[in-house]
C-alpha cells in the first residue's frame, strides 16, 4: 500500500487567483493522478503525472488552467489557475501500485476548494 | 467510451441485514472490476478487485461477483453494520492505465 498526503486540506480562495495543491507519498511511484469530485459526483481523472515528463491530460481539461509539476517519484503538485466558482470541488492525488498483474489506486484524503 | 452506472439512490438498511450494491457497464470488456469505500471528506479506499476469470470473490463480510455476461458485478457486506455507513464506488480499468469510476451508492445502516 501507500500512505499519501496532501496541502491543504481545505482552502477558499477568490476568483481570478490561483492555487497549488501539494501531493507527497511514502513511497516511489512511476504514475500519480490526479482527480477532481465535485459535490454528489464521481471522480473524473484530471491528468496523469510522470516523472521526466509533461504531464498527460485527459478530454476537457488543459495545462494552461492546471499545470502540474512531477519533480520526483514521491511528490508531484497540481495548480488551479485562474480559479472561478464553477472550479470549486475536491482535488485528489493517487498512485497506482501492481499486484498480481493489477493495477490498485491508493488516493489522498483530497482537497476542498471553494472559490468565492 | 466505457459507462458505468451505479444506483443513485442510497441504500437504507437495518443493522446485520446484508447490503448489495449493483454495478453495470457497457460498451467494454475489463480484466478486472474494482470495489472502492469512500466516507465523507476523505479519498477512495480500494477493499476489493475481481478479475474477468473470477465469479466470486470475498474478503471478510465483503463478497463480489463479476458477471461478463450481464456486464455486472454485485458487492454483498453481509452482517452490515453502522461503521459500513457509507459510498461505495465501483472502477473500470479503461486503457492501459486510466480507472474509470462509478457515481457510487451510498449506503446507510440503521443501528
Amino acid at each position: 500500500s501507500a500512505v499519501i498526503s496532501q496541502k491543504p486540506s481545505r482552502d477558499i480562495c477568490q476568483r481570478g487567483t490561483s492555487l497549488t495543491i501539494q501531493c507527497q507519498v511514502d513511497s516511489q511511484v512511476t504514475m500519480m493522478f490526479w482527480y477532481r469530485q465535485q459535490p454528489g459526483q464521481s471522480l473524473t481523472l484530471i491528468a496523469t503525472a510522470n516523472q521526466g515528463s509533461e504531464a498527460t491530460y485527459e478530454s476537457g481539461f488543459v495545462i494552461d488552467k492546471f499545470p502540474i509539476s512531477r519533480p520526483n517519484l514521491t511528490f508531484s503538485t497540481l495548480t488551479v489557475s485562474n480559479m472561478s466558482p464553477e472550479d470549486s470541488s475536491i482535488y485528489l492525488c493517487s498512485v497506482a501500485l501492481a499486484s498480481g498483474g493489477a493495477d490498485t489506486q491508493y488516493f489522498g484524503p483530497g482537497t476542498r476548494l471553494t472559490v468565492l | 467510451s466505457q459507462k458505468i452506472e451505479q444506483n443513485s439512490e442510497a441504500l437504507n438498511i437495518q443493522e446485520g441485514k446484508t447490503a448489495t450494491l449493483t454495478c453495470n457497464y457497457t460498451n467494454y470488456s475489463p480484466a478486472y472490476l474494482q470495489w472502492y469505500r469512500q466516507d465523507p471528506g476523505r479519498g477512495p479506499v480500494f477493499l476489493l478487485l475481481i478479475r474477468e476469470n473470477e465469479k466470486e470473490k470475498r474478503k471478510e463480510r465483503l463478497k463480489v461477483t463479476f458477471d461478463t455476461t450481464l456486464k455486472q458485478s454485485l458487492f454483498h457486506i453481509t452482517a452490515s453494520q453502522p461503521a459500513d455507513s457509507a459510498t461505495y464506488l465501483c472502477a473500470l480499468r479503461e486503457g492501459s492505465y486510466k480507472l474509470i469510476f462509478g457515481s457510487g451508492t451510498r449506503l446507510l445502516v440503521r443501528p
